[in-house]
């Protein structure tokens, strides 16, 4: 059981908006940058969002990250078809002193 | 663009050893952190190890901590990693990242090699 515990599956219909939550701990999540990924079967996961709330190039602002505490936030804006896929939250953790991801969501849009 | 391309996954029996490589294609290697992470079939992903942008620093995760080498030749433009004492549970897609931030923000992956540990 991972140190990030994230809903393991989400849905929504085209054109809504969905929420990915992520929970950690005072020395993850609440002390440390979070960081999302985007994984299609078969590929090599993708970075979203770095530094919590940062998009890499190319990444449309449908794509946006929060943080609050020690709990953080992936929200998909004007969900589309193929957003269908694996989403990971990770974060460095102080105590474990290593990178730890969450056990990931599958999102179904339906 | 910059390319990562892993090699050296393959079937072993436990206890056996392999030795993963990952190339850099592009011009940027020496200046990054860089992790491997693994993902067995099926599961998520799990982060194994990084290392500095000079070779002189690096990180394991507990559960290959000990059996586990990473390193990095720059003039080559190649990370390592050395699995010995093998296990069925390190059966995965190994792949190898680009932490430009060192903040575990992998912006760059390569396409994975497969490490099959079996009796």
């Amino acid at each position: 059981q991972s140190v990030l515990t994230q809903p393991p599956s989400a849905s929504g219909t085209p054109g809504q908006g969905v929420t990915i939550s992520c929970f950690g701990g005072r020395l993850n999540v609440g002390s440390n940058s979070v960081n999302w990924y985007q994984q299609l079967p078969g590929t090599a996961p993708k970075l979203l969002i770095y530094n919590t709330d940062l998009r890499p190039s190319g990444i449309p602002d449908r794509f946006s990250g929060t943080k609050s505490g020690t709990s953080a936030s992936l929200t998909i804006g004007n969900l589309q078809a193929e957003d269908e896929s694996d989403y990971y939250c990770t974060v460095w953790d102080d105590a474990l002193n290593a990178v730890i991801f969450g056990g990931g969501t599958k999102l179904t849009v339906l | 663009e910059v390319q990562l391309v892993e090699s050296g996954g393959g079937l072993v029996q436990p206890g056996e050893s392999l030795r993963l490589s990952c190339v850099d294609s592009g011009s940027v290697f020496r200046h990054h952190w860089l992790h491997w992470v693994r993902q067995a079939p099926g599961k998520g992903l799990d982060w194994v190890s990084r290392i500095n942008n000079e070779g002189t620093f690096t990180t394991y995760a507990d559960s290959v901590k000990g059996r586990f080498t990473i390193s990095r030749d720059n003039a080559k433009k190649t990370l390592y990693l050395q699995m010995n004492s093998l296990k069925v549970e390190d059966t995965a897609v190994y792949y190898c990242t680009r932490d430009p931030y060192v903040i575990g923000a992998f912006d760059i992956w390569g396409q994975g090699t497969v490490v099959t540990v079996s009796p």
